[in-house]
């Protein structure tokens, strides 16, 4: 399988709530992660990273939680509005033992207003 | 805020005809890469390049293709012969730093690429 995968393929939630988007790797050995935010028409856009010298790291409204344990990540969006409208993929940049992207297939974020 | 471009935005071409994909990475940026996009699949990385050579590249970057700086500011992807399965989206993204160290890539808004 894959080595990034993404649990669910589409997520709704009304504005205004908490999104959960979550993301397992395959690769023990993985040590950096980012999260990018992709819009209908337009390229992925670099929301946060995360090193796996950490467990937790924030940023405006956004947050992602690293479980080394079982090789879990998640981004958590707060008072999410329809702007946040967009797929999000997560991407291990080591998993090749080389710092290139592997991605994952991502999940739409449908925000309801 | 600068932003990296891309032309043409669509490039629709016939099979075994050679296509070149233009990109203008962000002017102090270094390190510089070219991303495909198949409809409705994830992100592939193609391949990387600095300093005028290419770093890394992935199985999918075989000898069909290359790249080139070809002056200060435009960075392109040429496929020799195109193929039905090269049909998909390319992105261009550049960064000033590599990505192990954190480098923050910014993707270009990418050109879709029909081959017919």
């Amino acid at each position: 399988g894959e080595s990034v995968g993404l649990h669910l393929p589409t997520l709704s939630v009304q504005e205004g709530d908490n999104s959960i988007i979550n993301c397992a790797y395959s690769n023990s050995a993985s040590d950096y992660f980012i999260w990018y935010k992709q819009e209908s028409g337009k390229g992925p856009q670099f929301i946060i990273d995360i090193r796996s010298n950490m467990d937790k790291r924030q940023g405006q409204r956004v947050t992602v939680l690293l479980n080394k344990t079982v090789k879990h990540l998640s981004l958590q969006i707060a008072a999410t509005q329809p702007g946040d409208s967009a797929v999000y993929f997560c991407a291990d940049l080591s998993s090749g033992g080389s710092y290139i992207p592997t991605f994952g297939r991502g999940t739409s974020l449908i925000v309801h207003p | 805020e600068p932003e990296v471009t891309q032309t043409p935005s669509h490039q629709v071409t016939q099979m075994g005809q050679e296509v070149i994909l233009r990109c203008v990475p962000i002017s102090n940026h270094l390190y510089f890469y070219w991303y495909r996009q198949i409809l409705g699949q994830k992100v592939e990385f193609l391949v990387s390049f600095y300093n005028n050579e290419i770093s890394e590249k992935s199985e999918i970057f075989d000898d069909q293709f290359s790249v080139e700086r070809p002056d200060g500011s435009n960075f392109t992807l040429k496929i020799r012969s195109t193929k039905l399965e090269d049909s998909a989206m390319y992105f261009c993204a550049s960064s000033e730093m590599t990505l192990a160290q954190a480098g923050t890539q910014y993707f270009g808004p990418g050109t879709r690429l029909t081959v017919l």
